[in-house]
């Protein structure tokens, strides 16, 4: 199992839809757990961190279920501007918590 | 927030030239810095974590002789890519932080012709 896997996507959504994404991990014993947002040519950007069963802020929700080892970031009311890959990131096994092992990325776009 | 810089943001350079990349922290100090790579359509892979006054410990594949890194101040690493090839053509970024959020610099596009 990869260390973090993730939907592959791509997500074409219109505005204003519900759109969630998934990903797994292998390390079950990692205590946090991210989501990044790139935008395309650009560094990521921490868009949410969870370190519980779950995170909410705004319309962004983030949940986790430890037993499944699965990590979900739900958006309501898509605007235009969510548009970017979305990167689940958890800290590397074996390593130091501020190494980062990040997924392949989902590609959301929301349309008009 | 926290900021990270690196210099340059773009560079372009023939095959068998080394290049140089910076990655600062400006307004905190960072005894650990982390180096990641991007391909195309890929996601960040970490390829070395930087430390402040000791040697730079590297990612399996990763060649420590070809990647040079220099942490020789609390704000300031830089990665040298010696004998660059094309296929070293990457989307550098660095990285510093805590536990709670790591600070990414906004990239070196690296483009070896």
């Amino acid at each position: 199992r990869k260390e973090v896997e993730q939907d592959p996507g791509p997500f074409n959504v219109p505005e204003g839809a519900t759109v969630a994404f998934n990903c797994t991990y292998s390390n079950s014993a990692s205590q946090s757990f991210f989501w990044y947002r790139q935008d395309c040519r650009k560094e990521p950007k921490l868009l949410m961190s969870v370190y519980s069963s779950g995170n909410e802020d705004g319309r962004f929700t983030a949940q986790l279920n430890r037993a499944s080892q699965y990590i979900s970031l739900l958006i309501r009311d898509s605007k235009l501007s969510d548009s970017a890959t979305y990167l689940c990131v958890v800290p590397r096994s074996g390593g130091s918590a501020r190494q980062l092992t990040f997924g392949s990325g989902t590609q959301l776009t929301v349309l008009p | 927030g926290a900021v990270v810089s690196q210099h340059p943001s773009r560079v372009i350079c023939k095959s068998g030239t080394s290049v140089k990349i910076e990655c600062r922290s400006l307004d905190f100090q960072a005894t650990t810095m982390f180096w990641y790579r991007q391909f195309p359509k890929q996601s960040l892979m970490l390829m070395a974590t930087s430390n402040e006054g000791s040697k730079a410990t590297y990612e399996q594949g990763v060649e420590k002789d070809k990647f040079l890194i220099n942490h020789a101040s609390l704000t300031l690493s830089t990665l040298t890519v010696t004998s660059a090839h094309p296929e070293d053509s990457s989307f550098y970024i660095c990285s510093a932080g805590g536990l709670d959020e790591q600070y990414f610099g906004p990239g070196t596009r690296l483009t070896v012709t």
